[in-house]
């Protein structure tokens, strides 16, 4: 498996513009994760899925932080308007929960760098 | 809630010198800990894990950790350290109830020549 897949690596846009993050998790994984990596606020976790189903968004920032997973092999993060301090790298990670025997850590993503001007 | 802390933010050690970074964490069971490096505009990467048995467990690049009830401690080893093992390191536990893990602040690690 190539691991877990983000695009874009890099993204620019101005304050206001909608961005959409992606990410394809790991075949056979049923945990989704993104996390929002700052050098203020460490490494937070937004939102997870268990079975493309929303479990935990208490991390969520605002409303103007969305995400979907329409089906297990995709993801989307989206953030409508965009604003500059939502600039950070964000991580997208997969695992496996099932039972305790195959139950694996998370795996992440190589990360999506977001700059707002 | 579980927590976990990482009270170094940053630690430099000369190469060939052994490390310990430190993480204690808060959590009522048994827990799942966790140990990840990230380099330089990378993802992260898992060392290594402790579920349950050996409280001492082998990692990836040479490292260990032992898992320590008594103290609720989950400190990272290595005997000599390599230049290349300049990353940030993070602890983290799996969160009750679900399967978020929840991670520290991080330990940034500096290698001097």
């Amino acid at each position: 498996d190539a691991g877990v897949i983000q695009s874009p690596r890099h993204e620019v846009t101005e304050m206001g513009q909608e961005v959409t993050l992606r990410c394809k998790p790991i075949s056979g994984h049923d945990y989704l994760f993104w996390y929002r990596q700052t050098m203020m606020r460490g490494l937070e976790l937004l939102i997870y899925f268990n079975n493309n189903v929303p479990i935990d968004d208490s991390g969520m920032p605002e409303d103007r932080f969305s995400a979907k997973m329409p089906n297990a092999s995709f993801s989307t993060l989206k953030i409508q308007p965009s604003e500059p301090r939502d600039s950070a790298v964000y991580f997208c990670a997969s695992s496996s929960g099932g039972d305790r025997g195959s139950y694996t850590e998370a795996f992440f993503g190589q990360g999506t760098r977001l700059t707002v001007v | 809630a579980q927590s976990v802390t990482q009270p170094d933010i940053h630690i430099t050690v000369s190469e060939g010198a052994s490390l310990e970074l430190r993480c204690n964490y808060s959590y009522g069971a048994t827990p799942y800990l966790f140990w990840y490096v990230q380099s330089p505009g990378q993802g992260l990467q898992l060392l290594l894990k402790y579920f349950s048995g050996d409280t001492l467990v082998q990692g990836i690049k040479g490292f260990e950790a032992e898992f320590k009830r008594s103290q609720s401690s989950f400190n990272l080893r290595k005997p000599s350290v390599h230049w290349s093992d300049a990353a940030e390191y993070f602890c983290a536990v799996e969160d009750t109830g679900g399967f978020k893990t929840i991670f520290g602040a991080g330990t940034r690690l500096f290698v001097k020549a």
